[in-house]
Order: C-alpha cells, then sequence, then structure tokens
C-alpha cells in the first residue's frame, strides 16, 4: 500500500528559486493539508484542501501556494524561497474532513535554502 | 485565531515513572486528536475524543477530554524508554484543524 507519497525527500534550493513539493495520496481521502515543522517544534498548517477544486488557507500561507485539480494530487507550490522556508514538509490526508478521521502522513521532504 | 498550547514543552524522565501532557485550547473543540512522532517519520494517530468529559484508555495511556471540549490531558503510567517522542494534540471547530506546540517527552532507562 502507496499510502502518502511525497517528493522530492531533500531538496536544496538557493533564495529566490521556485519549485514544488508533490503529494499524492491513494486512499480516495477528501482532506489533504500541508505542514512545516522547524526543530523541536509542532507542525504548522500551511495550507488544507477538504476536496477537489477547493483549497483554503492555514497558519502560515505566506510564500506558499497550493492547488487541488484532482482527489490524488496536492502539490505545494514555493514561488520564491527564502532562507526562513528552510525545513521539513509533511503532506497528510484523512478520510474525514472534520478532525474526527486519523491523518496518514508522508515521509516528509527536507527542504534547505541557502 | 485558535491556538493549541501544550505544557510542559519538554519533559526528562526516568523510566517507571508517571507523567501528564496538557493541551488547552482558546475555543471549543469539535474533536481533539493525540498523535506520537518519533525522530524522522511522521506522527502517528494514538486516540480520538469527541465528547466532552471522555476518558480514554490505551495500555498505560490515558486521555481525557475537558468537560468544556477546551482542553485535554494525556498521563502515562510507568513510562518506558519505548514512550520517547514528540506528543501532539490535534483539533479545531472546523475544517482547520490545528497541531499544538507540542511536548517532547524522553524516558531514560
Amino acid at each position: 500500500n502507496a499510502g502518502v507519497t511525497q517528493t522530492p525527500k531533500f531538496q536544496v534550493l538557493k533564495t529566490g528559486q521556485s519549485m514544488t513539493l508533490q503529494c499524492a495520496q491513494d486512499m480516495n481521502h477528501e482532506y489533504m493539508s500541508w505542514y512545516r515543522q522547524d526543530p523541536g517544534m509542532g507542525l504548522r498548517l500551511i495550507h488544507y484542501s477538504v476536496g477537489a477544486g477547493i483549497t483554503d488557507q492555514g497558519e502560515v500561507p505566506n510564500g506558499y501556494n497550493v492547488s487541488r485539480s484532482t482527489t490524488e494530487d496536492f502539490p505545494l507550490r514555493l514561488l520564491s524561497a527564502a532562507p526562513s522556508q528552510t525545513s521539513v514538509y509533511f503532506c497528510a490526508s484523512s478520510y474525514y474532513g472534520a478532525g474526527a478521521g486519523e491523518l496518514f502522513f508522508g515521509e516528509g521532504s527536507r527542504l534547505t535554502v541557502l | 485565531t485558535q491556538l493549541l498550547e501544550q505544557s510542559p514543552q519538554f519533559l526528562s524522565i526516568q523510566e517507571g515513572e508517571n507523567l501528564t501532557v496538557y493541551c488547552n485550547s482558546s475555543s471549543v473543540f469539535s474533536s481533539l486528536q493525540w498523535y506520537r512522532q518519533e525522530p524522522g517519520e511522521g506522527p502517528v494517530l494514538l486516540v480520538t475524543v469527541v465528547t466532552g468529559g471522555e476518558v480514554k484508555k490505551l495500555k498505560r495511556l490515558t486521555f481525557q477530554f475537558g468537560d468544556a471540549r477546551k482542553d485535554s490531558s494525556l498521563h502515562i503510567t510507568a513510562a518506558q524508554p519505548g514512550d520517547t517522542g514528540l506528543y501532539l494534540c490535534h483539533g479545531g471547530a472546523t475544517n482547520k484543524l490545528i497541531f499544538g506546540t507540542g511536548t517532547l517527552l524522553a524516558v531514560q532507562p
């Protein structure tokens, strides 16, 4: 079972470069979300989606864009990377949208911005 | 803006000790979950609570949801080194669900 797949696992960018973190799930989950985690800290919600065509901002959306054209995919775009975006990024999905369902996580993507 | 504050932020204890971790919200939860995260991995669900006053037990772990659904606690009895990890509460009032600030637990053998 693939579950939630994130790519790439590691990425180094220069300030100002753009990139897309990919996230795909094969569980037919409606709810998908992106988080960033800084050392020793909890996960902060960047953007989330409750279904194809529907996205909304989380706690820390600035500098990030998302789209949800299909149920399976939820890419996260950094338009102009900054050193403050150095972090580990997690994608997650859930069958239920309103918190009762279990979140399933990808393995994480470690991003370094120089 | 909803905030989920956890305390303590960091806890280092000896094997066999008991401990309690707290999660407090500025507003009412519709439901609340507790996750544990180990280094290099994503969080894994421990429990979901949905009813005010609810108590759930999972082996040595006891989870309580406050009557007003604005707070929750996780109690571990006789902690073991395998309990080491980052404990995170997760919840919200709508689809915008957020994680708490986290409690990093280290259990020394």
